[in-house]
């Protein structure tokens, strides 16, 4: 199993501050995905990444893939309460994703 | 229309009880999954079918078993249940067996309690 280490585990910020939260591994991953997980549901796909040194911005969020394959970030700029949730971070090279534990953010008015 | 939709979305029980949760997906989409999120929420692999044949079966007890009776359908049935399956348990699927590419589409969750 390819193992997963995001960091930070919590982040409890304010309305308006930027943040970045990251995904780490030892193993090199063909892409890694970035989900966003709120109360009570399922995990929502946000972007996945595959090219290696790869960026790609979704609105206030920036997602960027190592150069090596081997670790993600994710960057939110003025960051909004309804960016609320517990973001993860999945990679696989076979037939199913294994998920980092998550950043669970919590963004306060 | 949800796309990938499971019941019961609680679902309370005793121990040694059988139970079974229900999976289908609109999106026609080959594989479907079973993971596991337990109560510090990592989400573990348990099962994995594409186009109704078992692909990935991780090291989950035999009480645990899956049944697909069509791709757009995969149930999870388990036997005598024990304290600790108490968790949530998501459902997705994805176009094809290179999910690790195209990206899963989750339910919203069963959340089992065995009392």
């Amino acid at each position: 199993t390819q193992l997963l280490e995001q960091s930070p585990q919590f982040l409890s910020i304010q309305e308006g501050e930027n943040l970045t939260v990251y995904c780490n591994s030892s193993s090199v991953f063909s892409s890694l995905q970035w989900y966003r997980q709120e109360p009570g549901e399922g995990p929502v796909l946000l972007v996945t990444v595959v090219t290696g040194g790869e960026v790609k911005k979704l609105k206030r969020l920036t997602f960027q893939f190592g150069d090596a394959r081997k670790d993600s970030s994710l960057h939110i700029t003025a960051a909004q309460p309804g960016d609320t949730g517990l973001y993860l971070c999945a990679g696989g090279s076979g037939y199913a994703l294994n998920f980092g534990k998550g950043t669970s953010l919590l963004v306060t008015p | 229309d949800t796309a990938v939709s499971q019941t019961p979305k609680y679902l309370v029980t005793q121990m040694g009880n059988d139970k079974s949760i229900k999976c289908e997906q609109n999106l026609g989409h080959d594989t479907m999954y079973w993971y596991k999120q337990d109560s510090k929420k990592f989400l573990k692999i348990m099962f994995s079918y594409n186009n109704k044949e078992l692909i990935i079966n991780e090291t989950v007890p035999n009480r645990f078993s899956p049944k697909s009776p069509d791709k757009a359908h995969l149930n999870l049935h388990i036997n005598s249940l024990e304290l600790g399956d108490s968790a949530v348990y998501f459902c997705a699927s994805s176009p094809t067996v290179q999910g690790t590419v195209s990206g899963y589409t989750f339910g919203s969750g069963t959340r089992l309690t065995v009392v």
